[in-house]
């Protein structure tokens, strides 16, 4: 069976600290990771990665993929409280690209 | 404009009813889903359907039956509600079977 173990399950920070998400796989037949951030409601996408050592960046997170080691980084440089959410993690796995999701990290910035 | 849009948003119902949860998108997508969040978070899939066609079925009880009479459009219906069926049903679609999935708002079902 298909497994994405996230860590930390949670982490509270201050405003303007760095942090650093974890996302570890072990799943049959890759397709690729994505990252969602879910506040209150609908899980909203950030990132999708493919291929090993690209990072894909946006703003203040950014995103890496080591197919090698099965895992991926989520970072959030300078955070604000509006980045306070569960990230969740997801890999596309098998022949159906079924999407398994990690039980997500649940940030808190505080001001 | 939603993009992908559930009805109703809240479902408070007794335990042994039956229940109906619709989806819709307007992206022109033409794979959509059904997660379940349960009260730690955590997202499972239960079905996918690509076209019309059941593409994902995972183990999911017999009394959940999904629905898609077209593409843009896929129901969950609910038979005999149990206590444990209380949660978050997240409904999302994808352009294909495989790549981003977009999430609908959710239906948060309480059973009592």
């Amino acid at each position: 069976e298909d497994k994405v173990v996230q860590s930390p399950l949670s982490l509270v920070v201050h405003e303007g600290d760095t942090v650093t998400l974890n996302c570890s796989y072990e799943v049959t037949n890759f397709r690729s990771l994505l990252w969602y951030k879910q506040e209150k409601k609908a899980p909203t996408f950030l990132f999708m990665l493919t291929s090993s050592g690209i990072e894909k960046k946006s703003g203040r997170l950014s995103s890496i993929l080591d197919k090698k080691e099965l895992f991926s980084i989520l970072n959030i440089t300078a955070t604000q409280t509006g980045d306070s959410a569960v990230y969740l993690c997801a890999v596309e796995a098998g022949s159906n690209y079924k999407l398994t999701f990690g039980k997500g990290t649940l940030l808190t910035v505080n001001p | 404009d939603t993009a992908v849009s559930q009805t109703p948003k809240y479902l408070v119902t007794q335990m042994g009813n039956d229940k109906s949860i619709k989806c819709e998108q307007n992206l022109g997508h033409d794979t959509m889903y059904w997660y379940k969040q349960d009260s730690k978070k955590f997202l499972k899939i239960m079905f996918s359907y690509n076209n019309k066609e059941l593409i994902i079925n995972e183990t999911v009880p017999n009394r959940f039956s999904p629905k898609s009479p077209d593409k843009a459009h896929l129901n969950l219906h609910i038979n005999s509600l149990e206590l444990g069926d209380s949660a978050v049903y997240f409904c999302a679609s994808s352009l294909s079977r495989w790549g981003t999935q977009y999430f609908g708002p959710g239906t948060r079902l309480l059973v009592l």
